[in-house]
């Protein structure tokens, strides 16, 4: 089992473009979550994503969007880059919609420049 | 912010004492989880606790939550050198995750 795996490691993207990055979670997990990690902070709920559907959301902007697909791997996408969204980007699955244990991947870092 | 409270921000202990850790929380809560995290990559579960309990057990690990204060406390211990980590508490309910921000942990040898 490969628990949660996620792409890319690391990211460098100019301020005002668009980022997609990718998780697939742990086998038999069919919940997807996904954070923001400033250095230095603890993770901020981005949202979830069951059933193919966002069900839970943080307080985060719009340019902040996802996607869950039907093998249950999930995309998070920014768009518009900010400077301030420079962070480690981690994504946790759990199996179903309880906010049981979360099982994360190592993360995706993010540089905005 | 959507975060909690940890206390203390960073602790520094000898190797074999005792470590303790608090979080605390603003709203209602389903339950309450405790996570590791080292050198900034992923978390780790370590233990889970309900709102309808007060306190749990796993090996080291001992926690406890009262939930008239909103708050929770992670005792580990006997310390050693691998449970230098940051550590996070993880509310829980049914609409809201939030993450406090953590008690940096050092085990001194």
């Amino acid at each position: 089992d490969a628990g949660v795996t996620q792409s890319p490691t690391h990211l460098i993207k100019t301020r005002g473009q668009q980022v997609t990055l990718r998780c697939s979670p742990k086998s038999g997990h069919d919940t997807v979550s996904w954070y923001q990690q400033a250095l230095g902070q603890g993770p901020q709920f981005i949202f979830q994503y069951y059933e193919e559907e966002e069900r839970q959301r943080g307080n985060f902007p719009d340019r902040f969007s996802g996607h869950q697909f039907p093998n249950y791997s999930s995309e998070l996408n920014v768009n518009a880059l900010l400077l301030g969204d420079s962070a480690l980007y981690l994504c946790a699955s759990s199996p179903g919609y309880m906010n049981t244990e979360a099982f994360f991947g190592q993360g995706t870092r993010l540089t905005v420049v | 912010s959507q975060q909690g409270e940890e206390d203390p921000q960073a602790l520094s202990i000898q190797e074999g004492e005792n470590a303790t850790m608090n979080c605390s929380y603003k709203t209602s809560i389903n339950n309450l989880q405790w996570y590791r995290q080292n050198s900034g990559r992923g978390l780790v579960h370590l233990i889970l606790i309900r709102s309808n309990e007060r306190e749990k057990h796993s090996g080291r690990l001992r926690v406890t939550l009262d939930t008239s204060k909103k708050s929770s406390s992670l005792l580990i211990t006997a310390s050693r050198a691998a449970d230098t980590a940051s550590y996070f508490c993880r509310a829980n309910r049914d609409d809201k995750i939030i993450f406090g921000k953590g008690t940096r942990l050092h085990i001194l040898p």
